[in-house]
């Protein structure tokens, strides 16, 4: 079974600031999915990025980017010029690939809950 | 686009009694659906896998006879609370995904806040 560790409960920047959430997790497959879930006080669960593991890019998603090291397998997300409205709970998630496609339950890290200070 | 609607949005109801929550995807259709609980200032951890047509596929330790899931269609999946009891209030969140091949992303509902008295 697989894992996802988020060690930062709660971090605070200022505003305009970047700001980088670290996700750590651990698993014995080859081909998967990582994914980072805003969730603001709505609840709504908002994907932020997503990355396949066989690419070896860096996914971005115009202020939002991700250090993706499989090796260590770690999946950071920066956030660039941070702004008041994203102050909400990050979750990282990870999800089995099949090769077939379709999708899979996710396992959800615990979260880590982002203020931006104006 | 994929837009997935829970209903209700928020249900009280009394100790012993059975709750059903919807779970709809309004503009696409789900070969798979997907049923998450969280906990007040906890993660989501995932309930059961269901599959239209098919019985659910429930994690471990999630009792399947108190938690029904029914996937009858391609845009409807329920989850029935049997017997509510105060440990069952929490927040109860479906997604969906289309299931076509390379396309894994899953669509999440608002959720339902359940209340057992």
């Amino acid at each position: 079974a697989q894992t996802v560790t988020q060690s930062q409960p709660e971090m605070s920047v200022q505003e305009a600031e970047t700001v980088t959430l670290s996700c750590t997790y651990d698993t014995s497959e080859s081909n998967y999915y990582l994914f980072w879930y805003k969730q603001p006080p709505s609840r709504q669960m908002i994907l932020v990025i997503r990355q396949e593991a066989y690419k070896q890019q860096n996914a971005t998603e115009n202020r939002f980017s991700v250090n993706f090291q499989k090796a260590a397998k770690s999946f950071s997300l920066k956030i660039s010029d941070s702004q008041l409205g994203d102050t909400a709970m990050y979750f990282c998630a990870f999800m089995n690939g099949y090769s077939g496609g379709g999708a899979d339950g996710l396992t959800f890290g615990k979260g880590t809950h982002l203020i931006i200070q104006p | 686009g994929a837009v997935v609607s829970q209903h209700p949005s928020w249900v009280i109801c009394k100790s012993g009694t059975s709750v059903k929550i919807e779970c709809r995807s309004l503009d696409f259709q789900a070969t798979t659906m997907f049923w998450y609980r969280q906990f007040p200032k906890q993660s989501l951890m995932l309930m059961a896998t269901s599959n239209e047509g098919s019985k659910a596929t429930y994690e471990q330790g999630v009792e399947k006879d108190k938690f029904l899931i029914n996937h009858a269609s391609l845009t409807l999946s329920t989850l029935t609370v049997t017997s509510a009891h105060p440990e069952d209030s929490s927040f109860y969140i479906c997604s969906a995904a289309t299931g076509t091949s390379g396309n894994n992303e899953q669509f999440f509902g608002p959720g339902t806040r359940l209340t057992v008295l």
